[in-house]
C-alpha cells in the first residue's frame, strides 16, 4: 500500500526558476527521503530527513519535515534543465521497517531552457 | 565501480513462460529488493531480503519468487502465475544501520514486455 502522495503530479518550470512539490504520509513515521527518476532509469537517492528534524539542505535542494500535518516539501532552487527527472518521496514506518520504503506515485518536473 | 547491476536492460517472453531477472551489487549491503514500477507509478515493493538465506514477501509478492543464496545476489522470477507481468522491475539494496536511516541506492532497471 502506498502512504506517500505526492502533489502536484506535474510541474513544468522555466530555468532559474524554483520547483516545490510536496509530499503527504498517512502514519507516524521514522524517516522520510527523496528520491529523483531520469525517464526510464533507476531512482538516485537525494536526501533523507528523519522525524525528528524539520528542515535539511543539501546543494540546491531543500527539504521540510512537518510530522504534525504528516506533510513534507522538496525545493528545488535556481532549476536547470538536468534537473528535469520524476521526484518521489518514500517513508519508512515501524520500529522494524529494515528499510522498507512506501513511495508515492511521483512529481514530473520538466524544466525548459 | 561500486553499484548494483541489473541485467537484461530488456526482456520479451511470450505468456505463460516464467523468467528471472537478475540483479547483483558489489556494495556489501545487507538489504536488497525488488519493485516494480508501472507507468506514470511509483514503486511497488514485491519482496525484500535482510540477510542471506532469508526473504519476506511485500505488497505484491503473488507470482513472483526470489531466492537469496549469496550477499551479492538477489535474483527475480516472474512466474506464468503473475497476471500483468509486463512492467519496469527495479532492484535495490541498503545497508543495516544502527538508526532506522536506510537510504536505498538502485540498479539501472529491466524492462520486461510480456506478449
Amino acid at each position: 500500500s502506498q502512504q506517500g502522495e505526492e502533489d502536484p503530479q506535474a510541474l513544468s518550470i522555466q530555468e532559474g526558476e524554483n520547483a516545490t512539490m510536496n509530499c503527504s504520509y498517512k502514519t507516524s513515521i521514522n524517516n522520510l527521503q527523496w528520491y529523483r527518476q531520469n525517464s526510464g532509469r533507476g531512482l538516485v537517492h537525494l536526501i533523507l530527513i528523519r522525524s525528528n528534524e524539520r528542515e535539511k539542505h543539501s546543494g540546491r535542494l531543500r527539504v521540510t519535515l512537518d510530522t504534525s500535518k504528516k506533510s513534507s516539501s522538496l525545493l528545488i532552487t535556481a532549476s536547470r534543465a538536468a534537473d528535469t527527472a520524476s521526484y518521489f518521496c518514500a517513508t519508512s514506518h515501524g520500529e522494524d521497517s529494515w528499510g522498507k520504503l512506501q513511495f508515492g506515485a511521483g512529481t514530473q518536473v520538466v524544466v525548459t531552457p | 565501480d561500486g553499484g548494483i547491476t541489473q541485467s537484461p536492460k530488456y526482456l520479451f517472453r511470450k505468456e505463460g513462460q516464467n523468467v528471472t531477472l537478475s540483479c547483483e551489487q558489489n556494495l556489501n549491503h545487507d538489504a536488497m529488493y525488488w519493485y516494480r514500477q508501472d507507468p506514470g507509478q511509483g514503486l511497488r515493493l514485491i519482496y525484500y531480503s535482510q540477510i542471506v538465506n532469508d526473504f519476506q514477501k511485500g505488497d505484491i509478492a503473488e507470482g513472483y519468487s526470489v531466492s537469496r543464496e549469496k550477499k551479492e545476489s538477489f535474483p527475480l522470477t516472474v512466474t506464468s502465475a503473475q497476471k500483468n507481468p509486463t512492467a519496469f522491475y527495479l532492484c535495490a539494496s541498503s545497508r543495516r544501520r544502527e538508526l532506522s536511516d536506510y537510504e536505498q541506492y538502485f540498479g539501472p532497471g529491466t524492462r520486461l514486455t510480456v506478449t
